[in-house]
């Protein structure tokens, strides 16, 4: 059974500070990887998404690796903003049989004090 | 949230009473997810659908659940009768088949 784990599960910065995000997956056999950011009271916004066959993944200031062999995967956060502040959820999405299913983190809550 | 579409937000209900969750899914997007999420549990997948099709319910705790696509413009999840364990929020999502999904705002269940 696949088990996804992030790990701290809450982190305190300054701003301006570099960050990075861990999550790691039990069964290496993906299909792809997403990331994701949750504000409070609010629904899922996609941040990134690696295929399996891809290393990492940018979009502005937030890069995603992953490393299916030893599975893990990290989210940096460059120059990180009070606006960052939120929960962030890895998923992975199972390879077999064609399974859209996703099999999420419990999600590492970041603060980012001015 | 992409235009998913959660009615109500916010529901409160005594033990026992009926629930029926609502999601208007995103146009053109074939797939549609439900998901609970607990601060125990975390994001939990229920059931999901393809073309209005149920494919993998394996996520449905137990027979008080159930959930219906009549058409592509809309699904229900309906809990009868409801306990107070169930209380969560739940989430609408979908994909286009592309790989990401999009989810709505959700809706907050509270079983008293």
């Amino acid at each position: 059974k696949q088990e996804v784990t992030q790990i701290p599960a809450a982190l305190s910065v300054p701003e301006g500070e570099n960050l990075v995000l861990n999550c790691s997956f039990t069964d290496s056999a993906i299909y792809n990887l997403q990331w994701f950011r949750q504000d409070p009271g609010k629904g899922l916004t996609s941040l990134l998404l690696i295929q399996s066959s891809q290393r990492e993944q940018t979009s502005g200031r937030l890069n995603a690796s992953l490393d299916k062999s030893s599975g893990r995967s990290t989210l940096y956060i460059a120059a990180s903003q009070p606006g960052d502040s939120a929960t962030y959820l890895c998923a992975v999405r199972l390879s077999q049989g064609g399974s859209e299913k996703l099999v999420f983190g419990k999600g590492t809550k970041l603060t980012v004090n001015p | 949230d992409a235009g998913v579409i959660q009615s109500p937000r916010h529901e409160v209900t005594e033990m026992g009473q009926e629930v029926t969750l609502r999601c208007k899914p995103i146009s053109g997007h074939d797939y549609l997810f439900w998901y609970r999420q607990t601060m125990m549990r975390g994001l939990e997948l229920l059931i999901y659908f393809n073309n209005n099709v149920p494919i993998d319910d394996s996520g449905m705790p137990e027979d008080r659940f159930s959930a219906k696509m009549p058409n592509a413009s809309f699904s229900t999840l309906k809990i009868q009768p409801s306990e107070p364990r169930d209380s969560a929020v739940y989430f609408c999502a979908m994909s286009d088949g592309n790989n990401e999904q999009f989810f709505g705002p959700g809706t907050r269940l509270t079983v008293l």
